[in-house]
């Protein structure tokens, strides 16, 4: 199986920063990478599919990059919304782990 | 519009079998389309189940595959989880999954979520 992990688990950021999270899989899944927010008691929602393609209705302040092994999301302007648990996935594929988590907090 | 959500027990005991449905609106069961089970128990990270797609292929996490059972009722828009001996670390936010067309198996819809407590 395919794994993925994610770094760093946590970060605190303020409002206006850049935040930088990074997904490694443990090998090439050429561009099946998501990245989802989550916050406290809801379900998580899809920001980035393939790697790099924002989902509709996403804020432009995030952005995916990478492929094969390494991956990153960017969100720039951090925005007091953007205090959440994000997540990414390996989507290549099943059983398509997703990695530990990154809290953003303040 | 899609929506899903997920019904069943919130809590069941050790060693009984859990059955969860999801019931769906806004697509069908059609061509290219998968509908799965991804569950996170508290305060720790999301892990998918199983998955079935429209012409009743199915994948199960392979740490999972002998406890869990996924059927979908087409004619009814729903899909069921099924995991035998339930155990207390089994205890989770069980989530119904759209998978978006096209991406692998990103999820582009979800369902609330709901949490099941597995406790004697």
């Amino acid at each position: 199986d395919i794994q993925v992990t994610q770094s760093p688990s946590s970060v605190s950021a303020s409002v206006g920063d850049r935040v930088t999270i990074t997904c490694r899989a443990s090998q090439s899944i050429s561009n099946w990478l998501a990245w989802y927010q989550q916050k406290p008691g809801k379900a998580p929602k899809l920001l980035i599919y393939s790697a790099s393609t924002l989902e509709s209705g996403v804020p432009s302040r995030f952005s995916g990059s990478g492929s094969g092994t390494e991956f990153t999301l960017t969100i720039n302007s951090l925005q007091p919304e953007d205090f959440a648990t994000y997540y990414c996935q390996q989507a290549k594929s099943f059983p398509a782990p997703f990695g530990g988590g990154t809290k953003v907090e303040i | 519009q899609i929506t899903l959500k997920e019904s069943g027990p919130t809590l069941v005991k050790p060693a009984e079998t859990l059955t969860l449905t999801c019931s769906f609106s806004g697509f069908s069961l059609s061509s290219g389309v998968a509908v799965g089970w991804i569950r996170q128990p508290p305060g720790k990270a999301l892990e998918w189940l199983g998955v079935i797609y429209w012409n009743g292929d199915k994948r199960y996490s392979p740490s999972l595959k002998n406890r869990i059972t996924i059927t979908k009722d087409t004619s009814k828009d729903q899909v069921d989880l099924t995991m035998a001996n339930m155990d207390p670390v089994d205890t989770a936010t069980y989530y119904c999954a759209h998978r978006r067309a096209y991406s692998g198996f990103a999820v582009d819809h979800w369902g609330q979520g709901t949490l099941v407590t597995v406790s004697s």
